[in-house]
C-alpha cells in the first residue's frame, strides 16, 4: 500500500514570501493531520481534518497559516507571509479514523532566510 | 504539554535488547500509551500501542506496570537500523475517538555494532 506523499521535500523562500506545501493521504483515509516540527523538538499538530471538516486548529497560527481539505483527499497547507521562526519540517499524516494510528509522510522541509 | 517523562538518550549494543522506560504517572483511565519512533529525516513511525495489558507485535514488545504509571518499550534485538528517536504518548483512544497525539523530547536510542 502507497504511503502518505508530500511534496516538496524542501523548500527554500525569503521572510514574507509565501509556500504551499502539499499532501495526499493514503487511500481511505478519513483523517488527515499537519504537523510542525521544529529542529530538536517532537512534532506538533497544527491541524486535524476529517473528511473536509476541520476538527482541530487551535494550534494554527490563523493570521498567517491556511490549510485546506478539498473532497475530502488531498490537502495543502498555506503560509504567507513566512517568518523566520516558521523553518520546520511540515508533516503529512493520515488514519483510518480518529481513533486509530496515525502515518506520516517524509515531510517538507521549510527554510525561511 | 506532553504527559510523559523519558530519558533524553540511551545507548544500546547491537543484537541486544533495548529497553526505553517512560513515565505516565498522571494517566487517565481511558488513556492509552503509544509508541512511536523518527529515523534521522524520516516521518515519525508508529510501533505499538496499549491499554493495560502487555502487548508484542513484530517490532516490540510493550510492557504496562499494573498501576499504569509507567511502561517499557522493548526492542528484542536492536539492529542499527533501529537507531532513531523513540516517543511515547498517552491519548485517549475509545470507539470512534481518538485523542491528539501531543509529542515530547523523545529518546534518542543510539544502537552501537
Amino acid at each position: 500500500e502507497a504511503g502518505v506523499a508530500q511534496s516538496p521535500r524542501y523548500k527554500i523562500i525569503e521572510k514574507r514570501q509565501s509556500v504551499a506545501f502539499w499532501c495526499n493521504p493514503i487511500s481511505g483515509h478519513a483523517t488527515l493531520y499537519w504537523y510542525q516540527q521544529i529542529l530538536g523538538q517532537g512534532p506538533k499538530l497544527l491541524i486535524q481534518f476529517q473528511n473536509n471538516g476541520v476538527v482541530d486548529d487551535s494550534q494554527l497560527p490563523k493570521d498567517r497559516f491556511s490549510a485546506e481539505r478539498l473532497k475530502g483527499v488531498d490537502s495543502t497547507l498555506k503560509i504567507q507571509p513566512a517568518k523566520l521562526e516558521d523553518s520546520a519540517v511540515y508533516l503529512c499524516a493520515s488514519s483510518l479514523s480518529t481513533a486509530l494510528e496515525q502515518y506520516f509522510g517524509p515531510g517538507t522541509r521549510l527554510t525561511v532566510t | 504539554d506532553a504527559k510523559t517523562t523519558q530519558p533524553t538518550s540511551m545507548d544500546c549494543a547491537e543484537g541486544r535488547a533495548a529497553n526505553l522506560p517512560c513515565n505516565h504517572s498522571t494517566i487517565s483511565g481511558n488513556e492509552y500509551v503509544y509508541w512511536y519512533r523518527q529515523i534521522h529525516s524520516q516521518g515519525p513511525q508508529y510501533i505499538i500501542h496499549g491499554l493495560k495489558n502487555n502487548e508484542t507485535n513484530e517490532m516490540a514488545s510493550l510492557i504496562i506496570t499494573e498501576d499504569r504509571k509507567s511502561s517499557t518499550l522493548i526492542l528484542p534485538h536492536a539492529t542499527l537500523r533501529d537507531t532513531a528517536v523513540y516517543y511515547c504518548i498517552v491519548r485517549v483512544a475509545g470507539y470512534n475517538q481518538g485523542g491528539k497525539l501531543i509529542f515530547g523530547q523523545g529518546t534518542e536510542l543510539s544502537v552501537k555494532p
